[in-house]
């Protein structure tokens, strides 16, 4: 099964339009943490958030904007007024326990292309 | 600049034959991973090394291997090269050892090309 699943595989907007990018989980962990990365065209991962599992709150930073359930497992990332340099492949990621290996990985949805128009 | 440095940025190559990646962490970072990304298989983890020692293991084929020197550089060869290993090769850092302890940083990419 999917563990990290973003549904939208692309999504395009005019500038200046509000946009949500999906984000839903399944782990079995009750401590897990919660990752949102930026692919801009030059093709580097850029860190946006990470978030634990036990912090439901909703955090805004600028124009960007996370929304944490636990009770749906959704983590979903809005951009208020987009811009042109929002074009970009956004990815959600989970950090897993390996089962009986004692260590810890990130696992990556397939992400979401966004593109912003002028 | 994620202060998260690889070399080469393109690596182009035939079947059959072996490469090595180079990845420099951030200063001060203990933590270095190693990730593919491949059109059909998305961004997948390949191993963590911490502070000179293997902590974690993904994805990884056995034709691939990977260390991590005292000053904490990394290296992945890849061997026996197929088509299908045609990729972009991502090293991240971070400074805690548990992977979702911390934000990792990425670097670059080395893109690898096998014909």
């Amino acid at each position: 099964a999917q563990k990290v699943t973003q549904a939208q595989t692309e999504i395009s907007v005019v500038e200046k339009e509000d946009v949500t990018l999906d984000c839903v989980y399944e782990t079995r962990d009750t401590t897990y943490y919660l990752f949102w990365y930026k692919q801009p065209p030059s093709g580097e991962l850029v860190f946006l958030i990470r978030r634990n599992s036990f912090d439901e709150q909703n955090e805004i930073s600028g124009r960007y904007s996370w929304n944490f359930q636990k009770s749906t497992s959704s983590f979903n990332f809005t951009i208020t007024a987009s811009q042109v340099v929002d074009s970009a492949v956004y990815f959600c990621a989970l950090s897993e326990w390996g089962m009986n290996t004692g260590f810890q990985k990130l696992v990556f949805g397939t992400g979401t292309r966004l593109l912003v128009s002028p | 600049d994620s202060g998260v440095t690889q070399t080469p940025k393109h690596l182009i190559t035939a079947t059959g034959q072996r490469v090595t990646l180079r990845c420099s962490p951030r200063s001060g970072d203990l933590s270095v991973y190693w990730y593919q990304q491949s059109l059909d298989q998305g961004l997948q983890f390949l191993i963590q090394y911490y502070n000179g020692e293997e902590r974690a293991k993904g994805n990884i084929l056995e034709r691939f291997s990977a260390q991590q020197f005292p000053d904490l550089h990394s290296e992945l060869n890849l061997s026996s090269l197929e088509l299908g290993d045609s990729a972009l090769y991502f090293c991240a850092s971070s400074a805690q050892e548990i992977a979702g302890d911390n934000e990792q940083f990425f670097g670059p990419g080395t893109r690898l090309t096998v014909l």
